[in-house]
């Protein structure tokens, strides 16, 4: 089954203001990446983290792997913000694997 | 910038026909990967590659095949395309290592199997 869970699954929001999105995980995860899918459909790389948080600009992430879950806050929402926002955990365990949330869809309007 | 191309953008198959989706990175990353998109399920992954010549199951491989026969290069080959194929398809690249495992991606791959 899945392994994340990525809430919530369509977001509006207006200019200026801001929201969280959070993906959960059943199982303990190594890493979280963080991505949008732009209008194009191009994916564009937003955040890596191993632990602890990341910012950037009116974007900010934070792992906690103990605790199972990463999240993704947007503050100061911009039109060009909207998009679909996807998570991508890194299992902890063995080998190579990567589970992927089903996206957060993402509308900001004037 | 990491550059990962995708070609071809979008592609119509029939049912049955062999489809070749191609990927190229000029990254020097030792990892490559496809996935495919499907509505409420995110990006599952089909295959993935560590090195030359050498190519590994992700979690949906069934009806699909992948080569790597160069770092640069990765393709997606399916031999029998059906119905249920119809996804975006992505390829990706990454450096490789549990510290450097940033997920570059191509702009996607549409595919439609009528």
């Amino acid at each position: 089954g899945d392994q994340v869970e990525q809430s919530p699954s369509a977001l509006s929001l207006h200019e200026g203001t801001g929201s969280a999105l959070r993906c959960n995980f059943t199982t303990t995860m190594r890493a979280v990446q963080w991505f949008r899918k732009n209008s194009r459909g191009s994916l564009i790389n937003l955040f890596y983290l191993a632990s602890g948080t990341k910012e950037n600009g009116r974007l900010k992430s934070a792992f906690d792997s103990k605790e199972r879950y990463s999240t993704l806050h947007i503050r100061d929402a911009q039109l060009e913000d909207s998009g679909t926002y996807f998570c991508a955990a890194e299992a902890g365990t063995g080998g190579y694997k990567v589970v992927f949330g089903s996206g957060t869809r993402l509308l900001v309007s004037p | 910038e990491a550059a990962v191309t995708q070609s071809p953008r979008s592609k119509v198959a029939v049912t049955g026909g062999k489809v070749t989706l191609s990927c190229h990175q000029t990254n020097n990353h030792d990892y490559m990967y496809w996935y495919r998109q499907d509505t409420g399920h995110g990006l599952r992954l089909i295959h993935y590659s560590y090195v030359a010549d050498s190519t590994e199951k992700g979690d949906i491989p069934d009806g699909y095949k992948a080569s790597r026969p160069s770092q640069e290069n990765f393709s997606l080959i399916l031999e029998l395309a059906s119905l249920s194929q119809t996804a975006v398809y992505f390829c990706a690249s990454s450096l490789g290592g549990p510290s450097q495992n940033t997920l570059y991606f191509g702009a996607g791959t549409r595919l439609s199997v009528l």
